[in-house]
Protein backbone atom coordinates (compact mmCIF):
# COMPACT_ATOMS: atom_id res chain seq x y z
CA UNK A 1 0.00 0.00 0.00
CA UNK A 2 0.78 3.68 -0.34
CA UNK A 3 3.68 4.87 2.47
CA UNK A 4 4.82 7.96 3.40
CA UNK A 5 7.92 8.03 5.54
CA UNK A 6 9.80 11.21 6.88
CA UNK A 7 13.09 11.75 7.71
CA UNK A 8 14.29 12.20 10.76
CA UNK A 9 12.17 10.52 13.33
CA UNK A 10 13.83 12.52 15.69
CA UNK A 11 16.07 16.01 15.70
CA UNK A 12 16.93 17.75 18.38
CA UNK A 13 18.20 21.52 17.87
CA UNK A 14 19.79 24.53 19.55
CA UNK A 15 16.81 27.40 19.94
CA UNK A 16 18.21 29.87 16.99
CA UNK A 17 19.46 26.85 14.83
CA UNK A 18 17.27 25.58 11.55
CA UNK A 19 15.24 22.68 10.99
CA UNK A 20 14.25 20.32 8.25
CA UNK A 21 12.28 17.93 7.76
CA UNK A 22 11.66 15.53 4.39
CA UNK A 23 8.85 13.44 3.41
CA UNK A 24 8.67 10.79 0.93
CA UNK A 25 6.25 9.01 -0.63
CA UNK A 26 6.36 5.60 -2.62
CA UNK A 27 4.12 7.20 -5.26
CA UNK A 28 2.92 10.35 -6.81
CA UNK A 29 0.57 12.33 -4.77
CA UNK A 30 -2.07 14.84 -5.40
CA UNK A 31 -1.49 16.84 -3.00
CA UNK A 32 0.05 17.14 0.15
CA UNK A 33 -0.44 18.77 3.93
CA UNK A 34 1.57 19.55 6.42
CA UNK A 35 0.21 19.33 10.01
CA UNK A 36 2.18 20.19 13.52
CA UNK A 37 1.40 18.50 16.91
CA UNK A 38 1.91 19.95 20.33
CA UNK A 39 3.23 17.25 22.76
CA UNK A 40 -0.54 15.55 24.25
CA UNK A 41 -2.50 17.75 21.41
CA UNK A 42 -3.98 16.81 18.11
CA UNK A 43 -2.75 17.63 14.76
CA UNK A 44 -3.29 20.98 13.05
CA UNK A 45 -3.22 22.43 9.97
CA UNK A 46 -0.13 24.08 8.76
CA UNK A 47 -0.75 24.06 4.81
CA UNK A 48 -1.60 22.37 1.86
CA UNK A 49 0.71 22.31 -1.37
CA UNK A 50 -0.68 21.36 -4.83
CA UNK A 51 1.72 22.47 -7.52
CA UNK A 52 4.58 20.51 -8.58
CA UNK A 53 7.49 22.43 -7.58
CA UNK A 54 5.42 24.89 -4.83
CA UNK A 55 7.00 26.63 -2.34
CA UNK A 56 5.63 28.31 0.22
CA UNK A 57 6.24 30.51 3.28
CA UNK A 58 4.55 31.32 6.60
CA UNK A 59 7.11 33.59 8.45
CA UNK A 60 9.81 31.02 9.49
CA UNK A 61 8.27 28.21 7.72
CA UNK A 62 9.19 27.17 4.10
CA UNK A 63 7.00 24.25 2.34
CA UNK A 64 8.37 22.83 -1.00
CA UNK A 65 6.31 20.39 -3.10
CA UNK A 66 8.83 18.46 -5.31
CA UNK A 67 8.80 18.54 -9.12
CA UNK A 68 7.62 14.63 -9.35
CA UNK A 69 5.02 15.41 -6.38
CA UNK A 70 6.76 12.22 -4.41
CA UNK A 71 8.11 14.05 -2.14
CA UNK A 72 8.31 17.48 0.59
CA UNK A 73 9.80 19.21 2.65
CA UNK A 74 9.18 21.84 5.72
CA UNK A 75 12.52 24.21 6.60
CA UNK A 76 12.26 26.02 10.05
CA UNK A 77 14.50 28.97 10.51
CA UNK A 78 15.74 30.48 13.62
CA UNK A 79 13.53 27.81 15.63
CA UNK A 80 12.19 28.67 19.06
CA UNK A 81 11.03 26.65 21.79
CA UNK A 82 7.22 27.14 20.70
CA UNK A 83 8.74 24.91 17.87
CA UNK A 84 8.51 22.10 19.71
CA UNK A 85 5.81 19.27 18.38
CA UNK A 86 5.54 16.28 15.99
CA UNK A 87 5.69 17.60 12.16
CA UNK A 88 3.70 15.50 9.92
CA UNK A 89 3.25 15.18 6.20
CA UNK A 90 0.15 13.84 4.67
CA UNK A 91 -0.35 13.08 0.89
CA UNK A 92 -3.53 12.61 -1.38
CA UNK A 93 -3.31 10.15 -3.82
CA UNK A 94 -6.02 11.54 -6.66
CA UNK A 95 -7.33 14.80 -7.15
CA UNK A 96 -10.94 14.70 -6.00
CA UNK A 97 -10.34 12.28 -3.13
CA UNK A 98 -9.83 13.19 0.27
CA UNK A 99 -8.16 10.35 1.72
CA UNK A 100 -4.87 11.18 3.20
CA UNK A 101 -2.02 9.36 4.35
CA UNK A 102 -0.05 10.60 6.90
CA UNK A 103 3.63 10.27 7.07
CA UNK A 104 5.53 8.63 10.15
CA UNK A 105 6.69 12.18 11.76
CA UNK A 106 9.06 14.23 12.86
CA UNK A 107 9.92 15.08 16.58
CA UNK A 108 11.47 18.31 16.91
CA UNK A 109 12.98 19.58 20.54
CA UNK A 110 13.97 22.97 20.58
CA UNK A 111 16.57 23.42 23.70
CA UNK A 112 16.89 26.91 25.13
CA UNK B 1 -20.64 23.21 18.22
CA UNK B 2 -17.39 24.94 17.11
CA UNK B 3 -14.86 22.55 16.59
CA UNK B 4 -15.24 18.35 15.85
CA UNK B 5 -16.16 16.47 19.28
CA UNK B 6 -15.26 13.27 20.26
CA UNK B 7 -16.27 10.97 23.39
CA UNK B 8 -15.60 9.63 25.41
CA UNK B 9 -12.12 11.34 26.12
CA UNK B 10 -11.04 8.29 27.61
CA UNK B 11 -11.90 4.98 27.95
CA UNK B 12 -10.23 1.82 30.34
CA UNK B 13 -11.15 -1.07 29.32
CA UNK B 14 -10.81 -5.16 30.19
CA UNK B 15 -9.65 -7.50 27.02
CA UNK B 16 -12.51 -8.65 25.41
CA UNK B 17 -14.84 -6.36 25.65
CA UNK B 18 -16.72 -4.25 23.14
CA UNK B 19 -16.02 -0.35 22.90
CA UNK B 20 -17.95 2.15 21.07
CA UNK B 21 -16.10 5.94 19.94
CA UNK B 22 -18.37 8.48 19.18
CA UNK B 23 -17.32 11.57 17.05
CA UNK B 24 -19.31 14.61 16.07
CA UNK B 25 -17.87 16.53 12.93
CA UNK B 26 -18.16 19.93 12.04
CA UNK B 27 -21.42 21.23 10.88
CA UNK B 28 -21.27 20.80 7.23
CA UNK B 29 -17.95 19.05 6.83
CA UNK B 30 -18.69 16.05 4.37
CA UNK B 31 -15.60 13.98 4.70
CA UNK B 32 -15.03 12.73 8.29
CA UNK B 33 -11.92 10.50 9.12
CA UNK B 34 -10.94 7.95 11.42
CA UNK B 35 -7.33 7.43 12.09
CA UNK B 36 -5.26 5.42 14.88
CA UNK B 37 -2.31 6.91 17.10
CA UNK B 38 -0.19 4.33 19.59
CA UNK B 39 1.99 6.16 21.88
CA UNK B 40 4.45 7.92 20.30
CA UNK B 41 3.57 7.07 16.79
CA UNK B 42 2.55 8.47 13.39
CA UNK B 43 -1.48 8.11 12.62
CA UNK B 44 -2.16 5.31 11.25
CA UNK B 45 -5.46 5.81 8.34
CA UNK B 46 -8.67 3.64 9.12
CA UNK B 47 -11.51 4.67 7.54
CA UNK B 48 -12.49 7.67 5.53
CA UNK B 49 -16.21 8.79 5.14
CA UNK B 50 -17.35 10.79 2.13
CA UNK B 51 -20.97 12.40 1.63
CA UNK B 52 -23.09 9.67 0.47
CA UNK B 53 -20.73 7.51 -1.06
CA UNK B 54 -19.42 3.92 0.15
CA UNK B 55 -16.59 4.88 3.04
CA UNK B 56 -13.25 3.78 2.08
CA UNK B 57 -12.49 1.28 5.28
CA UNK B 58 -8.87 0.35 3.48
CA UNK B 59 -7.54 0.94 6.88
CA UNK B 60 -9.23 -1.09 8.94
CA UNK B 61 -7.09 -3.36 11.10
CA UNK B 62 -9.15 -6.73 11.37
CA UNK B 63 -13.25 -7.28 11.31
CA UNK B 64 -13.74 -6.55 14.72
CA UNK B 65 -13.41 -3.03 13.61
CA UNK B 66 -16.60 -1.03 11.95
CA UNK B 67 -17.56 2.29 11.48
CA UNK B 68 -20.52 3.80 10.83
CA UNK B 69 -21.63 7.39 9.84
CA UNK B 70 -25.07 8.96 9.82
CA UNK B 71 -25.47 10.89 6.86
CA UNK B 72 -22.95 14.05 7.57
CA UNK B 73 -23.26 13.89 10.64
CA UNK B 74 -22.22 11.71 13.90
CA UNK B 75 -19.30 8.96 13.35
CA UNK B 76 -19.82 5.78 15.61
CA UNK B 77 -16.15 3.81 16.09
CA UNK B 78 -16.86 0.55 17.19
CA UNK B 79 -14.09 -2.09 18.11
CA UNK B 80 -15.30 -5.37 19.45
CA UNK B 81 -13.50 -7.93 21.68
CA UNK B 82 -11.20 -5.57 22.48
CA UNK B 83 -7.50 -6.86 22.46
CA UNK B 84 -4.16 -4.94 24.07
CA UNK B 85 -3.23 -4.09 20.80
CA UNK B 86 -5.83 -1.95 20.23
CA UNK B 87 -5.04 0.18 23.25
CA UNK B 88 -4.38 3.85 21.61
CA UNK B 89 -5.72 7.40 21.14
CA UNK B 90 -8.48 7.25 18.19
CA UNK B 91 -8.33 10.61 16.33
CA UNK B 92 -11.32 11.67 14.34
CA UNK B 93 -11.25 14.20 12.03
CA UNK B 94 -13.83 16.30 9.46
CA UNK B 95 -12.89 18.69 6.51
CA UNK B 96 -14.87 20.34 3.66
CA UNK B 97 -14.63 19.21 -0.04
CA UNK B 98 -14.83 21.85 -1.56
CA UNK B 99 -13.06 24.45 0.43
CA UNK B 100 -9.85 26.20 -0.72
CA UNK B 101 -7.26 24.13 1.38
CA UNK B 102 -9.62 20.56 2.31
CA UNK B 103 -7.77 20.80 5.94
CA UNK B 104 -8.28 18.50 8.41
CA UNK B 105 -9.86 19.44 11.58
CA UNK B 106 -9.07 16.82 14.53
CA UNK B 107 -10.95 16.39 17.74
CA UNK B 108 -8.93 16.16 20.81
CA UNK B 109 -9.23 12.00 20.23
CA UNK B 110 -10.53 9.42 22.60
CA UNK B 111 -7.52 7.30 24.62
CA UNK B 112 -8.42 3.67 24.81
CA UNK B 113 -6.55 1.53 27.45
CA UNK B 114 -7.25 -2.25 27.34
CA UNK B 115 -6.06 -4.07 29.92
Amino acid sequence: GQQVMQIPQYQHVQEGEDFTTYCNSSTTLSNIQWYKQRPGGHPVFLIQLVKSGEVKKQKRLTFQFGEAKKNSSLHITATQTTDVGTYFCAGSLRAGTYKYIFGTGTRLKVLA
Amino acid sequence: GAGVSQSPSNKVTEKGKDVELRCDPISGHTALYWYRQRLGQGLEFLIYFQGNSAPDKSGLPSDRFSAERTGESVSTLTIQRTQQEDSAVYLCASSWTSGPTGELFFGEGSRLTVL
